[in-house]
């Protein structure tokens, strides 16, 4: 029973564009998700976090969107570049939640050509 | 400040061995997460430490356990290796066993079951 699913797998994008990455989940109980950061061969790095009260976070060139009734998530980075070129997931976790786990999509790799 | 350390990087061992895993936590973090990452999927949450007791745990069988020690590093062992806990492990601390907002991955431990 996969709760946060992240249906596409990898997506290209060119230098300058906007990118936007998905995800979906089933557990209405989920108070805050979150999206991190992985390139290979390092561990995953936090990057943008969005409370379920709110639609919309925006910190610099990635912004959050929250839609509760569709149980759907989409991050933005605009203009992208091509340091961002890594794997995105989408995590949430539920604050009741013994030892506050975190509940990760499947991941999306995104490049980003020059 | 240091981050999280794990050792070793890579590990290949023959099903049915046992393993040991090593995280040390960032300066000043009292809590330590483990997650497992097999190829292509999200990190799957095992359990937590928060100071030297399990704090949560995952859908993993016991043979997966841990231990967090006075200096707040820790260990995670898996006995008896079947050739699906092939996966990247991955520890995580934060100072705060209540959110996992603080959460700093570590480069994570590459296992190999053969």
């Amino acid at each position: 029973d996969q709760q946060v699913k992240q249906n596409s797998p990898s997506l290209s994008v060119q230098e300058g564009r906007i990118s936007i990455l998905n995800c979906d989940y089933t557990n209405s109980m989920f108070d805050y998700f979150l999206w991190y950061k992985k390139y290979p061969a390092e561990g995953p790095t936090f990057l943008i976090s969005i409370s379920s009260i709110k639609d919309k976070n925006e910190d610099g060139r990635f912004t959050v969107f929250l839609n509760k009734s569709a149980k759907h998530l989409s991050l933005h980075i605009v203009p992208s570049q091509p340091g961002d070129s890594a794997v995105y997931f989408c995590a949430a976790i539920g604050l009741n939640n013994a030892g506050n786990m975190l509940t990760f999509g499947g991941g999306t790799r995104l490049m980003v050509k020059p | 400040e240091t981050g999280v350390t794990q050792s070793p990087t890579h590990l290949i061992k023959t099903r049915g061995q046992q393993v040991t895993l090593r995280c040390s936590s960032q300066s000043g973090h009292n809590t330590v997460s483990w997650y497992q990452q097999a190829l292509g999927q999200g990190p799957q949450f095992i359990f937590q430490y928060y100071r030297e007791e399990e704090n949560g745990r995952g859908n993993f069988p016991p043979r997966f356990s841990g231990l967090q020690f006075p200096n707040y590093s820790s260990e995670l062992n898996v006995n008896a290796l079947e050739l699906d806990d092939s996966a990247l492990y991955l520890c995580a601390s934060s100072a705060d066993s209540t959110t996992s907002f603080g959460y700093t991955f570590g480069s994570g431990t590459r296992l190999t079951v053969v």
